[in-house]
């Protein structure tokens, strides 16, 4: 049971290039979070999906696009990559929405130059 | 809107020594409270929650008592130790904010021995 995990660890982009964040999750859950960390600003939840081919905009979703084609995974993407979405991003899933408890992937150290 | 306002960091606490992280925070509605904490280089794990007012959870050592009066969750542990060493993040979840979690900017422990 790998719980949630991440793919990549790391990534350097570019100013304008693209890149995909893949979640994948092994608990059946059927929503799923992507957040992004940054000093002093705790997590900010980006998109957030309540099922299988749903997504839906958090706090901060200018500059990132999600899809949900499989319940188990849930892709990120920034298809123009800015300096400004240099950051921690973290994946979480959960069994029901709200006052529930929510699983962390490890994270994606994502730097843009 | 919601909001979770959290003590500034970082703390630094010599072994043993008694913790207290504050917490307070604004809801439209009746939120359920969260600490997660994050240790090195991982993802956020849940610490404790509370769903209604007067609850206390705990976990670990760490206790946090649902104060809607104050409208507080602080956490407080009697004796830490240098593995507590983290960051850790208050949380909400309501109506509000659709369920989803908002956190605060997260408090930085450093236990030394």
């Amino acid at each position: 049971n790998a719980g949630v995990t991440q793919t990549p660890k790391f990534r350097v982009l570019k100013t304008g290039q693209s890149m995909t964040l893949l979640c994948a999750q092994d608990m059946n859950h059927e929503y799923m979070y992507w957040y992004r960390q940054d000093p002093g600003m705790g997590l900010r939840l980006i998109h957030y999906s309540v099922g299988e081919g749903t997504t839906a905009k958090g706090e901060v979703p200018d500059g990132y696009n999600v899809s949900r084609l499989k319940k188990q995974n849930f892709l990120l993407g920034l298809e123009s990559a800015a300096p400004s979405q240099t950051s921690v991003y973290f994946c979480a899933s959960s069994y029901s929405l709200g006052g529930i408890k929510q699983f962390f992937g490890p994270g994606t150290r994502l730097t843009v130059l | 809107g919601d909001s979770v306002t959290q003590m500034e960091g970082p703390v630094t606490l010599s072994e043993e020594a008694f913790l207290t992280i504050n917490c307070t925070y604004t809801a439209t509605g009746y939120p359920s409270l969260f600490w997660y904490v994050q240790y090195p280089g991982e993802g956020l794990q849940l610490l404790l929650k509370a769903t209604k007012a007067d609850d206390k959870g705990s976990n670990k050592g760490f206790e946090a008592t649902y104060r809607k009066e104050t409208t507080s969750f602080h956490l407080e542990k009697g004796s830490v130790q240098v593995s507590d060493s983290a960051v850790y993040f208050c949380a909400l979840s309501d109506r509000g904010s659709q369920g989803n979690l908002i956190f605060g900017k997260g408090t930085k422990l450093s236990v030394k021995p």
